[in-house]
């Protein structure tokens, strides 16, 4: 089956910038959304086709996309900024989302 | 304001059933593709079904394919999903989420989530 493959975890101290990648081959054809979950949340949209971000997300996301992967850049990352982020695009039928397998941040 | 409000979770044996009902609120639900996304305890996020607003469009995933049934009442602002033959991998916290068409499809905004226990 089709799979998003993600690090498992980014460290990175405050100020500095956090980037996470998200790897698959659909990717050249499909966009990818990026979700943040703090713990005990549920999952928030913090960018989605691959470079937009939604209303009242912060300036410091921001995303890109080359190929078959997309990355999740936090610039300046502050310590609110800890938490799991997930990729999330469809498959090769296209008829499917599939997420990564998550990344979780942390904010030495 | 956008709510999603799922309810029906609950502590299930193997092979037994279990019915999510998800109460929207703050948009015209019978216009959006609605989805339920799963994350068992300590895991990632796991897309389970989504369906069309209309309801003439279905989509699972193949873990829950023949067992699972998403549906909807428009009239209710409702979305259900049909959990039959349940197995122990099927324990989660199960989040219905609304399509975006505003943000390109993306799930937004995602209810805060109902737990689903298989266990004998």
């Amino acid at each position: 089956s089709y799979e998003l493959t993600q690090p498992p975890s980014v460290s990175v101290s405050p100020g500095q910038r956090a980037t996470i990648t998200c790897s698959g081959d659909a990717l050249s054809r499909h966009h990818a959304h990026w979700y943040q979950q703090k713990a005990g949340q549920a999952p928030v949209v913090v960018m989605y086709r691959d470079t937009e971000r939604p209303s009242g997300i912060p300036e410091r996301f921001s995303g890109s996309s080359s190929g078959t992967k997309v990355t999740l850049t936090i610039s300046g990352v502050l310590a609110e900024d800890e938490a799991d982020y997930y990729c999330q695009s469809l498959d090769n039928g296209g008829t499917s989302w599939v997420f990564g397998g998550g990344t979780k941040v942390t904010v030495l | 304001e956008v709510r999603l409000l799922e309810s029906g979770g609950d502590l299930v044996q193997p092979g037994g059933s279990l019915r999510l009902s998800c109460a929207a609120s703050g948009f015209t639900f019978s216009s959006h593709t609605m989805s339920w996304v799963r994350q068992a305890p300590g895991k990632g996020l796991e897309w389970v079904s989504s369906i069309s607003g209309g309801a003439g469009n279905t989509f699972n995933a193949d873990s829950v394919k023949g067992r699972f049934t998403i549906s909807r009442d428009n009239s209710k602002n409702t979305l259900y999903l049909q959990m039959n033959s349940l197995r122990v991998e099927d324990t989660a916290v199960y989040y219905c989420a609304k399509e975006n068409s505003d943000y390109a499809g993306s799930l937004d905004p995602w209810g805060q989530g109902t737990l689903v226990t298989v266990s004998s």
